[in-house]
């Protein structure tokens, strides 16, 4: 079974300006959350999706956003970049809405840059 | 407050030792997930063992088990027989069954993470 997929994996964007990240979770799954991780703050939770429908958010501006799709395939889009956007964004999926007893499956990150 | 505390930032193991990655978690909820992953300098993060607060045992995968001492709140990874791609950033993950008003989960919160240096 195919594992997650983001793309693309490497982005350099200008202060500004606007990116959208995708992410594919494993066939069958139907949650899809997204991370940040930077080396000043760690592994920051952004959102989770399940059935097109965002389920818990993190700490995050209005300017980080996302939706789910029917085939729960997941986009990320960050408005008016700044510098501090500058991080891995990792995707994870799993099978189900995310319990305490599930396990998230990453995919390889995308890596922004913003310039 | 800190959830998860992973107090060595860095630690070194030869080859075929085993080696112990510390966690501390701090949660009220009785039902909870702990959870460590790996990631080496490629990004992705790699799961690696789940061990459930109401687990009895002690979670075992090949060459990994988690030692859970659920008094002192502690989830240590060992990694037994080192290997040279054992070298990465290793997290460690806690998810609490506490249910939010919308009725989802909460989040998955990580540790600041262990990075393993394997030599020969």
């Amino acid at each position: 079974k195919a594992g997650v997929t983001q793309t693309p994996r490497y982005l350099i964007k200008t202060r500004g300006q606007q990116v959208t990240l995708s992410c594919s979770p494993i066939s069958g799954h139907r949650s899809v959350s997204w991370y940040q991780q930077t080396p000043g703050q760690g592994l920051q939770f952004l959102f989770e999706y399940f059935s097109e429908t965002q389920r818990n958010k993190g700490n995050f501006p209005g300017r980080f956003s996302g939706r789910q799709f029917s085939n729960s395939r997941s986009e990320m889009n960050v408005s008016t970049l700044e510098l501090g956007d500058s991080a891995l964004y990792l995707c994870a999926s799993s099978s189900r809405l995310a319990g305490f007893t599930d396990t998230q499956y990453f995919g390889p990150g995308t890596r922004l840059t913003v310039l | 407050a800190q959830k998860i505390t992973q107090t060595q930032p860095g630690m070194f193991v030869q080859e075929k030792e085993a080696v112990t990655l510390d966690c501390t978690y701090d949660t009220s909820d009785p039902s909870y997930g702990l959870f460590w992953y790996k990631q080496p300098s490629s990004g992705e993060m790699i799961f690696l063992i789940y061990q459930g607060s109401y687990d009895q045992q002690n979670a075992t995968e090949g060459r990994y088990s988690l030692n859970f001492q659920k008094a002192r709140k502690s989830a240590n990874l060992v990694i037994s027989a080192s290997q040279l791609g054992d070298s990465a950033m290793y997290f460690c993950a806690m998810r609490e069954g506490r249910r939010t008003p919308t009725g989802t989960a909460s989040k998955l919160t990580f540790g600041t993470g262990t990075r393993l240096q394997v030599t020969l």
